[in-house]
């Protein structure tokens, strides 16, 4: 079944490690992005991708990073977590048919504690 | 510049009232928008968009150009329409970006 998956759900880290959300989809789309979310909040795009080996960055400043190698992975990795970076990470992705909406992974609760 | 404004942060309604949750945006071509909805525990998903011009769950909405909003209305409102929603507006220069505003989140009391 196409859809986006999302991995871990819910991590808990310490501060200084290194930690690599990972998205995938197999709903064939070439676009794909980032965002951080508060609960309840508005969303912020952290980064996004067109296509393979095309990476941008967001509205919002991340000291994260993102690779897009392949088409339907697209990895955010924080080299060294630190507090402030406890949130919700949620991927998303959209295709260049149809209607064009983004279609939502179910998320990462990120904690550093 | 380009900007979605959702004025409310919060609004309740009884059971069987009208709804409407207000959408403006700033954009200097032609936008597509988006409405968005989160209910509990649940991920993002999309609730309708504006070039569909369709009925989902109840919920419509109307683009107008005119005064630059997108407001999501739905005559009866119901319980299971508690959540949160987002209006979204997609870029189309060139671009592919989505400017998400600030979500209202709806409680319908019994």
């Amino acid at each position: 079944e196409a859809d986006i998956y999302q991995t871990p759900r819910y991590l808990v880290i310490g501060t200084g490690k290194k930690i690599t959300l990972e998205c995938s989809q197999t709903m064939g789309h070439d676009k794909m992005y980032w965002y951080q979310q508060d609960p309840g909040m508005e969303l912020h795009l952290i980064h996004y991708s067109y296509g393979v080996n095309s990476t941008e960055k967001g509205d919002l400043s991340s000291e994260s990073t993102v690779s897009r190698i392949r088409t339907e992975h697209f990895p955010l990795t924080l080299e060294s977590a630190r507090p402030s970076h406890t949130s919700q990470y949620l991927c998303a992705s959209s295709g260049t048919t149809g209607g064009y909406e983004q279609y939502f992974g179910p998320g990462t609760r990120l904690t550093v504690t | 510049a380009q900007r979605v404004t959702q004025p409310e942060k919060l609004l309740s309604v009884f059971k069987g009232a009208p709804v409407e949750l207000k959408c403006n945006y700033s954009y200097s071509g032609s936008p597509e928008l988006f409405w968005y909805v989160q209910y509990s525990r649940q991920r993002l998903q999309l609730l309708l968009r504006h070039i569909s011009r369709e009925s989902i769950k109840g919920f419509t909405a109307d683009l107008n150009k005119g005064e630059t909003s997108f407001h999501l209305k739905k005559p009866f409102a119901q319980e299971e329409d508690s959540a949160m929603y987002y209006c979204a507006l997609k870029t189309t220069s060139g671009t592919y970006k989505y400017i998400f505003g600030t979500g209202t989140r709806l409680k319908v009391l019994a």
